[in-house]
């Protein structure tokens, strides 16, 4: 079993629609979560990070984790077509003296005009 | 925010060649990470890489094949030594923020094929 799942798309919205990107894990030693976008032929950005469960708001974009479950969600409000990119969850826990990051496999979003 | 450089952009190798990637970054950094992204895979991280100090290299990686260097806090660079196709991928250099938030901060990327 991997320890981040993330299912892979492609998902497809017209514009304005509401979108929801989810991932789940194993590992309980996660302690921070994060959201990446990546536009084609580029490197991640990070978008959203969060330590504690529950819900962090950004602008359209709003972060929730439920670690009891062990699960992570981004939504994305009013979604536009710049919105269109693959989204990687991550997550971190200390390991070997840093902060080890673990990437689900990314979500491809293609948002139509 | 780090801004990180990569170069080559992208190449296209023979088997059984070397390529170094190379990584700048704009400011000065404790660590650097080097990853593999592999179509349909996700982010996989080959070794951790401090200034002064050997390569830390995770599970599957190992250092004949991925000589790491970092001779000072801004430049790191990868080698990906004696290629195969299956070492076809795309080569991404990161950084930890410096906020404590553990964020990454990541290049371009180096997209590589190999024949």
């Amino acid at each position: 079993q991997k320890e981040v799942e993330q299912d892979p798309g492609p998902l497809s919205v017209p514009e304005g629609a509401i979108v929801s990107l989810n991932c789940t894990y194993s590992n309980s030693a996660f302690q921070y979560f994060m959201w990446y976008r990546q536009y084609s032929r580029k490197g991640p950005e990070l978008l959203m990070y969060t330590y504690s469960s529950g819900n962090k708001e950004d602008g359209r974009f709003t972060a929730q984790v439920d670690k009891s479950s062990k699960y992570i969600s981004l939504f994305i409000r009013d979604s536009q077509p710049s919105d269109s990119a693959t989204y990687l969850c991550a997550m971190s826990s200390f390991s070997g003296g840093y902060q080890k990051v673990t990437f689900g496999t990314g979500t491809k979003l293609q948002v139509i005009p | 925010s780090a801004v990180i450089s990569q170069k080559p952009s992208r190449d296209i190798c023979q088997r059984g060649t070397s390529l170094t990637i190379q990584c700048q970054v704009d400011s000065q950094v404790t660590m650097m990470f080097w990853y593999r992204q592999q179509p349909g895979q996700s982010l996989t991280l080959i070794a951790t890489a401090n200034q002064g100090s050997e390569a830390t290299y995770e599970s599957g990686f190992v250092i004949d094949k991925f000589p790491i260097s970092r001779p000072n806090l801004t430049f790191s660079t990868l080698t990906v030594s004696n290629m195969s196709p299956e070492d076809s991928s795309i080569y991404l250099c990161s950084v930890e923020g410096d906020r404590g938030l553990n964020e990454q901060f990541f290049g371009p990327g180096t997209r590589l094929t190999v024949l």
